[in-house]
């Protein structure tokens, strides 16, 4: 039962535009979220985060966006650049049930940033 | 950068032999794990340890297991490996109160032949 669900498995857009990768979860004891970013041959690299008692988190280029009562998270990259080409996979986590600091990932979405 | 090792970066193994993996930290986090990616599943929790000894299983623990006998050290124990246990191997680290982030080595690939 994957309780964090990335539906798309690739997305491709082009340098400049919106990049906007979704997620979905399903337990609602979650209440911490996290994006990684993974290049080729590489470990995950932490890239942005946002607790449940916020709605948007932004860092940069990067804005997170929690909506609660969907179950659902979205990544915002503005301005995209062929740089930001990787997977990048959301992560979930529930400070209350534990805090052994386990993270519970989606599979994953492959960006492709074309110049 | 994390100050995390993982050994042997790749190893091809044959079948029913035991194979271990070593993540070293030198962060001195209290939470260590072991993850495995594959395509289609994302990253899944192995094993855990939250201290010196102490260690949990995962969502896909069946035919691993793991030893911490020092903070800096978490070892990954294939018993007798088997095909299906080919997969790229992440050990990441935290400092465990949530909320807070892991971070990852640069991962193991095993292939069993």
């Amino acid at each position: 039962d994957q309780q964090v669900k990335q539906n798309s498995p690739s997305l491709s857009v082009q340098e400049g535009r919106i990049s906007i990768l979704n997620c979905d979860y399903t337990n609602s004891m979650f209440d911490y979220f996290l994006w990684y970013k993974k290049y080729p041959a590489e470990g995950p690299t932490f890239l942005i985060s946002i607790s449940s008692i916020k709605d948007k988190n932004e860092d940069g280029r990067f804005t997170v966006f929690l909506n609660k009562s969907a179950k659902h998270l979205s990544l915002h990259i503005v301005p995209s650049q062929p740089g930001d080409s990787a997977v990048y996979f959301c992560a979930a986590s529930g400070s209350i049930s534990s805090n052994t600091g386990k993270l519970i990932f989606g599979q994953g979405t492959t960006l492709q940033v074309k110049p | 950068d994390a100050g995390i090792t993982q050994s042997p970066r790749h190893k091809v193994t044959e079948t029913g032999t035991p194979v271990t993996l070593r993540c070293h930290q030198t962060e001195n986090h209290r939470y260590m794990y072991w993850y495995r990616q594959d395509p289609g599943h994302g990253l899944r929790l192995i094993h855990y340890s939250y201290g010196v000894k102490d260690t949990d299983k995962g969502e896909v623990s069946d035919g691993y297991s793991v030893s911490r006998s020092k903070t800096e050290d978490f070892l990954l124990t294939l018993e007798s490996a088997t095909s299906s246990q080919t997969s790229v191997y992440f050990c990441a680290i935290s400092e465990g109160r949530a909320p807070t982030e892991a971070f990852f080595g640069q991962g193991t690939r095993l292939t069993v032949v």
